[in-house]
């Protein structure tokens, strides 16, 4: 199993340019949660979904960021446009019934 | 919803002592309690949990009590090593067939010193 896989692993843009991150959760897995770490705010929970439902978005920041989850083996979160206050690791994780991290995504926003 | 705090923020062992990250939850409903390993630069990875139904779990050097009356769980890890730096992280769900979210303590910086 190769676990949870996210793409890219590093993203560098420019304020109010479009970014969107990638996640593949484990086959069989029923549940995805996106989160943001940063020193200042610690391990935040944006979304989750359960079988492709999103179930609580009451953790996206505001209305520059969204999340889908068309299929069982794939979801985005986009964030258009971007602000330098986004710079942050993005973690996508996978559940069912353990919960296992993606390796994340490491925004910079300039 | 589910409230869990974690103490202490920070913990600084000698090597060879033992360390001890402890946390409660609010919500009497939750059955299931993780603790994640987070090194510098990587993802938190899962290294122990327990459910409701048990008291103790141990694995090699690391265990986790529970008690369900006082709603606190904690982790106990015996014999530190220089690798056991890491921030430590607790956390609390109902695990049922729908798997919600982990709600998850603030971090324990645990450093262990040669």
């Amino acid at each position: 199993d190769a676990g949870v896989i996210q793409s890219p692993r590093h993203e560098v843009t420019e304020m109010g340019q479009e970014v969107t991150l990638r996640c593949k959760p484990i086959s069989g897995h029923n549940s995805l949660f996106w989160y943001r770490q940063t020193m200042m705010r610690g391990l935040e929970l944006l979304i989750y979904f359960n079988n492709n439902v999103p179930i609580d978005d009451s953790g996206m920041p505001e209305d520059r960021f969204s999340a889908k989850m068309p299929n069982a083996s794939f979801s985005t979160l986009k964030i258009q446009p971007s602000e330098p206050r986004d710079s942050a690791v993005y973690f996508c994780a996978s559940r069912g019934p353990k919960q296992f991290f993606g390796p994340g995504t490491r925004l910079t926003v300039l | 919803g589910e409230n869990v705090e974690q103490h202490p923020s920070t913990l600084s062992v000698q090597e060879g002592d033992s360390a001890v990250i402890k946390c409660t939850y609010s919500d009497s409903a939750s059955n299931y309690f993780p603790w994640y390993k987070q090194e510098l630069g990587k993802r938190p990875q899962l290294i122990i949990d327990i459910r409701s139904n048990v008291g103790e779990k141990k694995d090699q050097r690391i265990a986790v009590t529970l008690n369900k009356t006082a709603k606190h769980f904690s982790l106990h890890i015996t014999e530190t090593q220089p690798e056991d730096s890491a921030v430590y992280f607790c956390a609390a769900s109902l695990r049922g067939t729908s798997y919600g979210k982990l709600t998850f303590g603030q971090g324990t910086i645990l450093t262990v010193h040669p």
